[in-house]
């Protein structure tokens, strides 16, 4: 049971380097989700992928891209990464697909550790 | 639009002591709500979840929550602490797509 997967646990990029970090799940979801957390702040959604094939803007999206690849996969991309741009990032799934007010929750993997210098 | 607020960033208690974690919610539809808890250097894990019906959830590891839509709350309670409760606690209300969410209690728990 793998559940949602996060690829790299941890990361140390210089500013203006870019990155794309990886996020595969295997349960099937529509859904598929990117969140920021700092201290302090709880989570913030960057983007979100309601249905294979749409994306759509969160809270936080800039300074940051996405792609749904397929059903299972949503990369989330630093193009120019930024000192404010340190955080922890988790992806997360979810039945709910494009539903308004879903009771479906949200599944997450462990998350990525990205710091940047 | 929707929205959390959960009271107090930490919360104390001693080993078998109640826990007490409080969240307010505003929805402009009949809420969807959850709580989750993160251990350190991991994801967060559903504890419950309230959709409809019975107002007192129960979730894994003792916890449980009541709905009161008078009050728009959705507190969390255990009877008991133990050491291994001790993480963060978020509280999230649901919206168009997503899920809206607080911004989180800490629970220590002291022998």
């Amino acid at each position: 049971n793998a559940g949602v997967t996060q690829t790299p646990k941890f990361q140390v990029l210089k500013t203006g380097q870019s990155m794309t970090l990886q996020c595969a799940q295997d349960m099937n979801h529509n859904s598929m989700y990117w969140y920021r957390q700092d201290p302090g702040m709880g989570l913030r959604l960057i983007y979100y992928s309601a249905s294979e094939g749409t994306t759509d803007k969160g809270e936080v999206p800039n300074g940051y891209n996405v792609s749904r690849l397929n059903k299972r996969e949503f990369s989330l991309r630093l193009e120019s990464a930024a000192p404010s741009q340190t955080s922890v990032y988790f992806c997360a799934s979810s039945e709910a697909g494009r539903a308004l007010y879903s009771n479906q929750p949200q599944h997450f993997g462990d998350g990525t550790r990205l710091s940047i210098l | 639009a929707q929205s959390v607020t959960q009271l107090g960033s930490h919360v104390s208690v001693s080993e078998g002591a109640l826990v007490l974690l409080r969240c307010n919610y505003s929805s402009s539809v009949p809420p969807y709500l959850f709580w989750y808890v993160q251990y350190p250097n991991q994801g967060l894990q559903l504890l419950l979840k309230y959709t409809t019906g019975a107002t007192l959830v129960k979730g894994i590891n003792g916890f449980e929550a009541e709905f009161k839509k008078s009050e728009t709350s959705f507190h969390l309670t255990k009877p008991s602490a133990h050491m291994s409760d001790a993480a963060e606690y978020f509280c999230a209300v649901s919206g168009y797509s997503t899920l809206t969410f607080g911004k989180g209690t800490m629970l220590l728990v002291s022998p």
